[in-house]
């Protein structure tokens, strides 16, 4: 079961680009990292998910290196809107659903 | 607004009350899932359906807890004889069958239960 390393907490301001950074060092073959994003007193919204390399939506881009340990979630232009909570996950597509585990997740704060 | 609603929003009880939540998922979803989420953590998974077989159970969920989605479209969480620590908020999600259960599930706004 890979488990996930997240800051706790980030600040920064509106109009930066915002990079967190998710650690799973053991990572398996055959798992995918997803980012979710929740605000207060509302259920997560899933943002995005990757194997590897580079992906990138309307709302944010993925970045996985070659050995996998690691993921960054890169959100460009943040506005004060963005300040949310960010879950990394780690598992594979037809893992067992008791396996996705969020963790605590990153609290991040943008400032004016 | 995701289109999975849940009810009620807010429920306020009475230690050893019983309480029954209902979620609405998105209606070509064959997924569902309960979490559990206390402040400051992230959802906890509870259980999850395929169509309106329970498929997965957490070793953590109490035997006061029960869950059903007798026609494979809506689903109710009982919580039975609560206690203090029930109190959480508790967030149903859904998604297509295809892609397993790390797909992409769609959460509603959670019912915030508080047990006094």
């Amino acid at each position: 079961l890979a488990k996930t390393t997240q800051p706790i907490s980030m600040d920064s301001y509106e109009g930066q680009e915002v990079n967190i950074t998710c650690s799973h060092n053991n990572i398996a073959t055959n798992d995918y990292i997803t980012w979710y994003q929740q605000f207060p007193s509302q259920g997560p919204r899933f943002i995005i998910q990757g194997y590897k390399t580079k992906v990138t939506n309307e709302v944010a881009s993925l970045f996985i290196p070659a050995d996998r340990k690691s993921s960054t979630l890169s959100l460009p232009r943040v506005s004060l809107s963005d300040t949310a909570v960010y879950y990394c996950l780690v598992g594979a597509r037809y893992s067992s659903a008791s396996k996705i585990i969020f963790g605590s997740g990153t609290r991040l704060s943008i400032r004016p | 607004d995701t289109g999975v609603s849940q009810d009620p929003r807010h429920k306020i009880t009475k230690r050893g009350q019983n309480v029954t939540f209902r979620c609405d998922p998105i209606s070509e979803h064959n997924r569902l899932y309960w979490y559990r989420q206390t402040l400051g953590q992230g959802p906890e998974f509870l259980t999850y359906f395929q169509n309106e077989a329970q498929l997965e159970k957490s070793r953590l969920l109490s035997d006061r807890f029960s869950a059903e989605r007798p026609k494979g479209s809506f689903s109710t969480l009982e919580i039975q004889r609560t206690e203090q620590g029930d109190s959480a908020m508790y967030l149903c999600a859904s998604s297509l069958i295809s892609g397993g259960p790390n797909n992409e599930q769609f959460f509603g706004p959670g019912t915030r239960l508080t047990v006094l």
